[in-house]
Parts: structure tokens; C-alpha cells; sequence
């Protein structure tokens, strides 16, 4: 069965740093896209950004850039999203999501991780 | 940056009903790269539709997706208990990824 397992929930304080992780199995890993989403509460879906962890290519979305780093670990199938300094505007869910076809860039995401919920307050 | 506006907002329909939801895109989106989405509360997206009009695996045909260009549609030919939901049009074709707003379809 093809999954996406995302990390836990985390509750961090604004300034702090966070690297959480989206661990893929079933799959050949390291040949699938492999992007991320903010679900802010009780809003719409926003695409961060996503990694091909073949070669580690990443592509922002550019209300990203420079706000988080994407990264991934293709030996361990498992692909990460962190922040240097959070921010309390960062709190939201976090989907990591794979891209439908093995190498195709211009394709949708199918299959989703669970969600990991990212609260930042003091 | 290409924009997807969707319309209405929220969608008020019972079951049995047909429900036809609008993507607007500020630009041509190229190539059709455009896809919908399902999210129930407490849900992850789902993915039902992609190239405009090309149903995921396991969709039922209920679902259908049509339009290019600029504007896109996504119709519900006969609301299931199970649709009720928000529903999200999605660009793939630049590395923005853009999403639209949401519509959102309730029980009348």
C-alpha cells in the first residue's frame, strides 16, 4: 500500500526552530515529486512548495521562498519541511502530498500524508 | 502569477440535485493542468479530477470536469450523502501551485 506518514503534532514557541518529516512508503520513493501544503484554520489549501528526492530539485512557491526549506533523504524515504524561526502565523496543518506519476513534474498530487498539526504560541 | 477564483462560495443543494462548480483562472492555464479536489472536515484532500476533465482512480462517473483556458468546471451530476464537502480547483502548471478559494456544498 502506498503511504505518506507524516511526524506528530508539534507546539512550539515563536522564535524556535521546527523540522518535521513525511515518511513514504510502497513506492519507489525517490522517483516521485513529492510537495507541501498549509491549511491555516478554517482556511483554503496553499501550495508551499516540492522536492524530487532523486536529486533533491526543489521548487517554491514565491510566498515560500525564503520562509521554509524543503529537503529530503531519499535513503530513508522520507522527505522534510523546516522552519529557522517559526512565527505564530505559521500555526496550520501541514500536508505533505506525492505527485500522481513516477518523474512527471505536470502532474496532480494523489496520494496525501495524514496532516501535521503545527501550533506556534508563547 | 495565475489566479483561480471559484464560485459561489457555498453551494446549497439536496441530495439528488445537480451541483455545478466554477474555476476562473486570471490567465490561460496551459496544457489544461488543472485539477479538483475533495476535503470533508477533519479530512484530507482528495484528488477527482485532473487534466480538466480526466476522473483519479476510484472517482465515481458522477464526477465530471470540463473546460479550458481560463474556465473550468467540475459537476456533481447527482449529490450523494457522501459529497457534501469543500471542493478545490487547483493549478500544476507553474511552481505557485495555485489553489483556488474553495467551494463548499451544504445540505439545503
Amino acid at each position: 500500500e502506498v503511504q505518506l506518514v507524516q511526524s506528530g503534532a508539534e507546539v512550539k514557541k515563536p522564535g524556535e526552530a521546527l523540522k518535521i518529516s513525511c515518511k513514504g512508503s510502497g513506492y519507489s520513493f525517490a522517483t516521485y515529486w513529492i510537495g507541501w501544503v498549509r491549511q491555516m484554520p478554517g482556511k483554503g489549501l496553499e501550495w508551499m512548495g516540492i522536492i524530487y528526492p532523486g536529486d533533491s530539485d526543489t521548487k517554491y512557491s514565491p510566498s515560500f521562498q525564503g520562509q521554509v526549506t524543503i529537503s529530503a533523504d531519499k535513503s530513508i524515504s522520507t522527505a522534510y519541511l523546516q522552519w529557522s524561526t517559526l512565527k505564530a502565523s505559521d500555526t496550520a496543518m501541514y500536508y505533505c502530498a506525492r505527485r500522481m506519476t513516477p518523474g512527471g513534474y505536470f502532474y496532480p498530487v494523489d496520494v496525501w500524508g495524514q496532516g501535521t498539526t503545527v501550533t506556534v504560541s508563547s | 502569477e495565475i489566479v483561480l477564483t471559484q464560485s459561489p462560495g457555498t453551494l446549497s443543494l439536496s441530495p439528488g440535485e445537480r451541483a455545478t462548480l466554477s474555476c476562473r483562472a486570471s490567465q490561460s492555464v496551459d496544457n489544461n493542468y488543472l485539477a479538483w479536489y475533495q476535503q470533508k472536515p477533519g479530512q484530507t484532500p482528495r484528488l477527482l479530477i485532473y487534466g480538466a476533465s480526466s476522473r483519479a482512480t476510484g472517482i465515481p462517473n458522477r464526477f465530471s470536469g470540463s473546460g479550458s483556458g481560463t474556465d473550468f468546471t467540475l459537476t456533481i451530476s447527482r449529490l450523494e450523502p457522501e459529497d457534501f464537502a469543500v471542493y478545490y480547483c487547483q493549478q500544476y502548471y507553474t511552481s505557485r501551485g495555485t489553489f483556488g478559494q474553495g467551494t463548499k456544498v451544504e445540505i439545503k
